[in-house]
């Protein structure tokens, strides 16, 4: 079965400061791979996605991510992180065949200005 | 942009009392999904859908019944609420199986 796993419940960054959000998953094969953002009182919104290709894919608003197929990660990065990025981050995970997807429990970030 | 709309918003309704949360998507999506979300455990897949009269079976379904009435309208069914229940709701469609989702807001459901 799948999985996904977040190790950081919650990340606390100062403004400006680089950013990396953990992604495990568990998976045999090459999984679809998904990054989505949730601001308070809102739904999940795509960030970005992995099909196959290019590991490192970029997003909206400068983030991106990289698989490694090696390690079953799949984390979020962003250079210059702002105030405005504070939500939380989940990763989601299916599959060729598969007909839903797996989602971690997210990880709440906080932008200090 | 897809567009998929919850209603209501709010629910607060009594335990063993009879709700059902709305969903409709604008973009003819043939999936569509009823998740919960609590804190500790990210978001469950409750029910899920693949076109008009499809249902699906998720991870959580104890105590949920859903029906795709159209392949705009999925609805959430509670027949006897229980306070477990009390959590965010979302709905969400995609065009196929395991491509991008498009969230609605939510709906916040408390069984007092």
């Amino acid at each position: 079965a799948q999985s996904v796993t977040q190790p950081d419940a919650r990340v606390t960054v100062s403004e400006g400061a680089s950013l990396q959000l953990r992604c495990k998953y568990s998976y045999s094969g090459t999984p679809y791979l998904f990054w989505y953002v949730q601001y308070p009182r809102q739904g999940l919104q795509l960030l970005l996605k992995y099909y196959s290709g290019d590991p490192v894919v970029q997003g909206v608003n400068g983030f991106e991510a990289e698989f490694i197929k090696s390690n079953s990660s799949f984390h979020l990065r962003k250079a210059s992180v702002h105030w405005s990025d504070s939500a939380v981050y989940f990763c989601a995970v299916s599959a060729p065949g598969y007909q839903n997807f797996y989602f971690g429990k997210g990880t709440s970030l906080t932008v200090i200005p | 942009e897809a567009a998929v709309t919850q209603s209501p918003r709010n629910k607060v309704t009594v335990t063993g009392g009879n709700v059902t949360l709305s969903c409709r998507q604008t973009n003819s999506h043939n999936y569509m999904y009823w998740y919960r979300q609590d804190t500790g455990h990210g978001l469950r897949l409750i029910h899920y859908s693949y076109g008009a009269g499809n249902l699906q079976i998720g991870d959580v379904p104890d105590g949920y019944k859903a029906t795709r009435t159209t392949q705009e309208d999925f609805f959430l069914l509670l027949e006897l609420a229980s306070p477990s229940q009390t959590s965010l709701y979302f709905c969400a469609s995609s065009e196929i199986a395991n491509t991008e989702v498009f969230f609605g807001k939510g709906t916040r459901l408390t069984v007092v």
